[in-house]
C-alpha cells in the first residue's frame, strides 16, 4: 500500500540558511500534518492543512511557513535556520482530518543545522 | 493545559513476557486516542480508540480505552525482541481540529 512520502530524507544546512521539506500524502488523503521531533522528545505538532487551507496551528515558529497544494502535497519552508531547528520532521496524512482520524506518518526528514 | 502521560517511561522484559503500557490523558474535547510504535524511524500506526470498553486487537497486541477514568492500556503478550521500540500514545482533541497531543512514550526493551 502507498505510504506518506517525504523528501529529502536527510538535509544538512548551515545557520541562517533556508530549507524546504516536501510531503506527499497517501492517495485520497486530504489532510496533512507537520510534526517536529527533537532528540529524545515526543513529536510536537507544528501545523496542519485540510483541503489546501490551514486547519490548525501549533508551535510553529514565525520563521517557518507551510502550504498545501492542489494535488494535496505540502511543503514546509524554514528560513533563518537555527541550531535548535535540528530535528526529525514528520509529515502525517489522514482522510477527513477534521476529526483526528487515523494519522499515518511518513519516514521523516532529518534536518541537521550546523 | 491538555496533557498525555505515559507510564512507565521505560521497561525491560524478557522474551515471552507480557507487558502493559499505560496512557492517561487530560484533553478537552476528546475525540480519539491513538497508539503508535516508533523504532528508529517514523511512528507506525497501531490502534485508534474512540469508544470506551471496546478492545481492539491485532495479533499479540491489544488496547482498550476507559473514557470515564481517562486512560488507555496497550497490552503485548508473548513479547519478542522485535517488539523493542518506543510506544507513543497520542490523543486527538483539545482546541485543535485534528492534530495529536503526544505522550513522552514508553521505551520497551525485550531481551532474548
Amino acid at each position: 500500500a502507498a505510504g506518506v512520502i517525504q523528501s529529502p530524507r536527510h538535509l544538512i544546512k548551515e545557520k541562517r540558511e533556508t530549507a524546504t521539506l516536501k510531503c506527499y500524502p497517501i492517495p485520497r488523503h486530504d489532510t496533512v500534518y507537520w510534526y517536529q521531533q527533537g532528540p529524545g522528545q515526543d513529536p510536537q505538532f507544528l501545523i496542519s492543512f485540510y483541503e489546501k487551507m490551514q486547519s490548525d496551528k501549533g508551535s510553529i515558529p514565525d520563521r517557518f511557513s507551510a502550504q498545501q497544494f492542489s494535488d494535496y502535497h505540502s511543503e514546509l519552508n524554514m528560513s533563518s535556520l537555527e541550531l535548535g531547528d535540528s530535528a526529525l520532521y514528520f509529515c502525517a496524512s489522514s482522510l477527513e482530518g477534521s476529526y483526528a482520524y487515523e494519522q499515518y506518518f511518513g519516514p521523516g526528514t532529518r534536518l541537521t543545522v550546523t | 493545559e491538555d496533557k498525555v502521560v505515559q507510564s512507565p517511561l521505560s521497561l525491560v522484559v524478557h522474551e515471552g513476557d507480557t507487558v502493559t503500557l499505560n496512557c492517561s490523558y487530560e484533553v478537552t474535547n476528546f475525540r480519539s486516542l491513538l497508539w503508535y510504535k516508533q523504532e528508529k524511524k517514523a511512528p507506525t500506526f497501531l490502534f485508534m480508540l474512540t469508544s470506551s470498553g471496546i478492545e481492539k486487537k491485532s495479533g499479540r497486541l491489544s488496547s482498550i480505552l476507559d473514557k470515564k477514568e481517562l486512560f488507555s492500556i496497550l497490552n503485548i503478550t508473548a513479547t519478542q525482541t522485535g517488539d523493542s521500540a518506543v510506544y507513543l500514545c497520542a490523543v486527538g482533541g483539545g482546541g485543535s481540529q485534528g492534530n495529536l497531543i503526544f505522550g513522552k512514550g514508553t521505551k520497551l526493551s525485550v531481551k532474548p
